[in-house]
C-alpha cells in the first residue's frame, strides 16, 4: 500500500537540542497529522494540521502543513528524555478518508 | 472518558487458523478503522466502518473481513493465517462526520507461528 516518504528514518540527539523531520507526498492531502507510538502502544496523536500554509504548536511541538499540500513538518524544541519514541507522519485526503501513513522517524534522546 | 479499548493485548495462532480481534470506539464515536502495522513500516488501512456500513477497505485478501455492532464496536476476522499476517493491528475510532480525527487503541499483537 501507498506510504509516504518520511525523513530521517532514525535520529540520535542530545537532551536539549531541536529536532526537525519532514514528511512528503506525491499526492495531495487536506489534512496531516503527526502521530508518537512509543513500544506496546498504539499512535498518540501530537498534532493535526487542516490548512495549506497552517502553523501549530502543542507545547514544544510545532508542525506546519506544506503551502504545497504535499509536504509536512514537525520540529521538537529543547528535546526531553521522554520524547524517545516514533513519530509518524499521516496524511489524509478528505475528513471520512482512511489515513496514509510514513515509515516513522525514530528518536532517541541521549541525556 | 475511555480511549480506544481493543482486546485480546497479545494473541498466538498457527498457520490455518482463524483469529477474531475485538475494538470499542471512544463513547460517541460512530466510525472504526482497522489497521494492520508490521515491524518497521507505519499502519496500513484495513477496514473502515461507519454507522454498521462498510465505508472503505484497503487493499488486503478476502481472508480479511470486519463487522460493526449496533453499539459501534467492532471485530476483524482473519481467516487462514499466514505466517505474514503477523503484526500489530490497530483499532482507531473517530466521529465519522466531517473532518474527523481518529484515535487509536492500544493494538493487538498478532504472532502466527
Amino acid at each position: 500500500g501507498q506510504q509516504l516518504n518520511q525523513s530521517p528514518q532514525s535520529m540520535f540527539i542530545q537532551e536539549g537540542e531541536d529536532v526537525s523531520m519532514n514528511c512528503t507526498s506525491s499526492s495531495i492531502f487536506n489534512t496531516w497529522l503527526w502521530y508518537k507510538q512509543e513500544p506496546g502502544e498504539g499512535p498518540v496523536l501530537l498534532i493535526a494540521l487542516y490548512k495549506a500554509g497552517e502553523l501549530t504548536s502543542n507545547g514544544r511541538l510545532t508542525a506546519q502543513f506544506g503551502i504545497t499540500r504535499k509536504d509536512s513538518f514537525l520540529n521538537i524544541s529543547a528535546s526531553i528524555p521522554s520524547d524517545v519514541g516514533i513519530y509518524f507522519c499521516a496524511g489524509q485526503r478528505s475528513g471520512n478518508t482512511p489515513l496514509v501513513f510514513g515509515k516513522g522517524t525514530r528518536l532517541s534522546v541521549i541525556a | 472518558d475511555a480511549g480506544v479499548t481493543q482486546s485480546p493485548t497479545h494473541l498466538i495462532k498457527t498457520r490455518g487458523q482463524q483469529v477474531t480481534l475485538r475494538c470499542s470506539p471512544i463513547s460517541g464515536h460512530k466510525s472504526v478503522s482497522w489497521y494492520q502495522q508490521v515491524l518497521g513500516q507505519g499502519p496500513q488501512f484495513i477496514f473502515q466502518y461507519y454507522e454498521k456500513e462498510e465505508r472503505g477497505r484497503g487493499n488486503f485478501p478476502d481472508r480479511f473481513s470486519a463487522r460493526q455492532f449496533p453499539n459501534y464496536s467492532s471485530e476483524l476476522n482473519v481467516n487462514a493465517l499466514l505466517l505474514g499476517d503477523s503484526a500489530l493491528y490497530l483499532c482507531a475510532s473517530s466521529g465519522g462526520t466531517g473532518a474527523d480525527t481518529q484515535y487509536f487503541g492500544p493494538g493487538t499483537r498478532l504472532t502466527v507461528l
